[in-house]
């Protein structure tokens, strides 16, 4: 079936460890992107990338970096310079007409 | 720079109606959408409106969009327990691509 997998569904992490979240998809979109959603929040844009080998930041991309190698894949990575990185971790692919974004069902990053 | 915003709660009784709201300020965004998310889950697209339309309608839900007011609302007709969820509103930013999220509105439907 064509879709967003994201894993792991959740995360442990001590502090001041580098993290990386995988995000898969095979809808044969050409825009990815990665939000953050804290507990009570909206979802807060951290990169997107509309083509292969190009990304751009988004509001909250400090402590974060992201790499587009292929159009299926684009992984995050919670560095350890992000202060606070405990949240939700949701990835989205979009592609041409509508244009809606289609959502994995997120990982649960818990740094301790 | 955009800015979508959205009421945070809405409480209805089961079998009637919820409107839940939204603002927006990008008047050029071609597309506005409504996703739902359930607790634990990612979003789940629901429907989305294209910007030369008034209104949209799809089985129990109905978009109105005013584009004057860049007001976009979202109504459930006939509301069960198992549509209590957060809607989110967003908006599709045509300068740079980007799907813009309001707030979020959590809606919880009692029998």
């Amino acid at each position: 079936d064509g879709g967003i997998t994201q894993s792991p569904k959740y995360l442990f992490r001590k502090e001041g460890q580098n993290v990386t979240l995988s995000c898969e998809q095979n809808l044969n979109h050409d825009a990815m992107y990665w939000y953050r959603q804290d507990p009570g929040q909206g979802l807060r844009l951290i990169y997107y990338s509309q083509i292969v080998n190009d990304f751009q930041k988004g509001d909250i991309a400090e402590g974060y970096s992201v790499s587009r190698e292929k159009k299926e894949s684009f992984p995050l990575t919670v560095t350890s310079a992000q202060k606070n990185p405990t949240a939700f971790y949701l990835c989205a692919s979009s592609g041409t007409g509508v244009q809606a974004a289609f959502f994995g069902q997120g990982t649960r990053l818990t740094v301790v | 720079g955009e800015d979508v915003e959205q009421s945070l709660f809405l409480s209805v009784r089961e079998g009637d109606s919820s409107v839940i709201n939204c603002t927006y300020t990008d008047s050029s965004s071609t597309y506005l959408y409504w996703y739902k998310q359930e607790p634990g889950a990612g979003l789940q697209l629901l429907t989305y409106i294209f910007s030369n339309m008034d209104m949209k309608q799809d089985q129990r839900l109905t978009v109105l969009l005013n584009k004057k007011d860049k007001h976009l609302s979202l109504r459930i007709a006939d509301t069960q327990t198992g549509d209590s969820a957060i809607y989110f509103c967003a908006e599709r930013d045509t300068g740079f691509q980007k799907l813009v999220f309001g707030t979020g509105t959590r809606l919880l439907v009692s029998p």
